[in-house]
């Protein structure tokens, strides 16, 4: 048990459709980072969040975006769900933007169909 | 750009052990990480190196060379828990990058 919690844990979507996933972080994390990992794939950077500003984005169209709370809580928003949109999607908290080892502590995940 | 390449599978015999090796080229390096992940779970932590050699963790080690861009974990006594997949990753200044990742079957 990391402490990160995950929002929903599946989710079947159609093709152009919009999704929302949420993510609760570790208690007294400040730093979220969200991450695709397709099938038999390693997780793929998509962008973190700290203070609730994004401070780095990987290789990922507009179309993805997110948000940070006040409470450190975050959202992955994907509009447009395109086929290669379905993954498994990884939250990951730290203590302030990686702490002293950088450490993650990741979610469980939602795992998103697009039909 | 980041390129870090492990094998894709491995088995091994319970009780024994098993050499898994990552290498990498990357923009920047603030450290390697060696992540253990069940099938449909979250990744878990195993073990971090930033300086060159080896840090042992119980039935893991891990081992680092900077200059050589290479790593290797080093699971000892393995058992049946241990079938896994296990990802290697590299941090830079803010994020991690992975590897595909090994899959590590035992078998008895």
């Amino acid at each position: 048990e990391t402490g990160v919690t995950q929002s929903p844990t599946h989710l079947i979507k159609t093709r152009g459709q919009q999704v929302t996933l949420r993510c609760s972080s570790q208690s007294g994390h400040n730093t979220v980072s969200w991450y695709q990992q397709a099938l038999g794939q390693g997780p793929q950077f998509i962008f973190q969040y700290y203070r609730e500003e994004e401070n780095g984005r990987g290789n990922f169209p507009p179309r993805f975006s997110g948000l940070q709370f006040p409470n450190y809580s975050s959202e992955l928003n994907v509009n447009a769900l395109e086929l290669d949109d379905s993954a498994l999607y990884l939250c990951a908290s730290s203590p302030v933007a990686g702490g002293t080892t950088g450490e993650l502590f990741f979610g469980e995940g939602s795992r998103l169909t697009v039909l | 750009g980041q390129n870090i390449d492990q094998p894709t599978e491995m088995t091994a015999t319970e009780g024994a052990i098993v050499q898994i090796n990552c290498t990498y080229q990357t923009s920047g390096f603030n450290g390697l990480f060696w992540y253990q992940q069940h099938a449909g779970e979250a990744p878990t932590f195993l073990s971090y190196n930033v300086l060159d050699g080896l840090e042992e963790k119980g039935r893991f080690s891990s081992f680092l060379s900077r200059s050589k861009g290479y790593s290797y974990l080093l699971l000892k006594e393995l058992q049946m828990k241990d079938s896994a997949s296990y990802l290697c990753a590299v941090r830079d200044d803010y994020k991690l990058s992975f590897g595909a990742g090994t899959t590590v079957t035992v078998r008895a």
